[in-house]
């Protein structure tokens, strides 16, 4: 069964980076994609963008100029990393992994990420 | 605003059956699958629904799917207690080339 670990400091200054990490287990790591997701508090979801195996990205638009993600193979790993925050990128954040052939999804347990000084 | 339209809430008496709906576009309903989401208090939206209507396993078969046009439904029968939670829908969205969810649905089980 695939498990998502993430690990990650729970509070950024402004203006400063946000990283995340999340661990993969259980599972081909090869035949998945991977998405962050985050979800401020009382609000919807919001797709922040998935990286594959390849290590190809697409990110979300709103936020192409301060995310990027990046794969580490020999730890079976994803990062995040959202530069120049502010109080707008408090919320919870996910990663989660989406099967190739099934499309199917775990998710990790979710970080609190508060931006404040 | 999210893109894809769901009601705030919807609420049941236990054993009744409830639809929540996902309004959405072309670029992303139109022409692309549906996932629904469970989110219960505290914990990770966790997929209930897999393209449109597919459960994954483990996933009690009162829970259904569906789409026609640019709409999905979630449907959920012999409403119980547990079911409690927020739901989510998403599709992936042409335009975007990425994942659009809806703004949620509370669920409340009276």
């Amino acid at each position: 069964q695939v498990q998502l670990q993430q690990s990650g400091p729970g509070l950024v200054q402004p203006s400063e980076t946000l990283s995340l990490t999340c661990t993969f287990s259980g599972g081909a790591f090869n035949s998945h994609y991977y998405m962050w997701i985050r979800q401020p508090a009382g609000k919807a979801l919001e797709w922040l963008g998935h990286i594959r195996y390849s290590g190809r990205v697409n990110f979300n638009p709103s936020l192409r100029s301060r995310i990027n993600m990046s794969i580490d193979k020999s730890k079976q790993q994803i990062s995040l990393e959202l530069t120049s925050v502010t109080a707008a990128d408090t919320a919870l954040y996910y990663c989660a992994s989406s099967g190739l052939l099934t499309g199917n999804q775990a998710w990790g347990q979710g970080t609190v990420v508060r931006v404040s000084s | 605003q999210p893109d894809l339209t769901q009601p705030p809430s919807a609420s049941g008496t236990p054993g009744q059956r409830v639809t929540i709906s996902c309004s959405g576009s072309a670029s992303n309903i139109g022409n692309n699958a549906v996932n629904w989401y469970q989110q219960l208090p505290g914990a990770a939206p966790k997929v209930l629904i897999l393209n449109d209507n597919q459960r994954p396993s483990g996933v009690p078969g009162r829970f259904s799917g569906s789409r026609s046009g640019t709409s999905a439904s979630l449907a959920i029968s012999g409403l119980q207690s547990e079911d409690e939670a927020d739901y989510h829908c998403a599709s992936w969205d042409d335009t975007l080339d990425g994942w659009l969810f809806g703004g949620g649905t509370k669920l409340t089980v009276l």
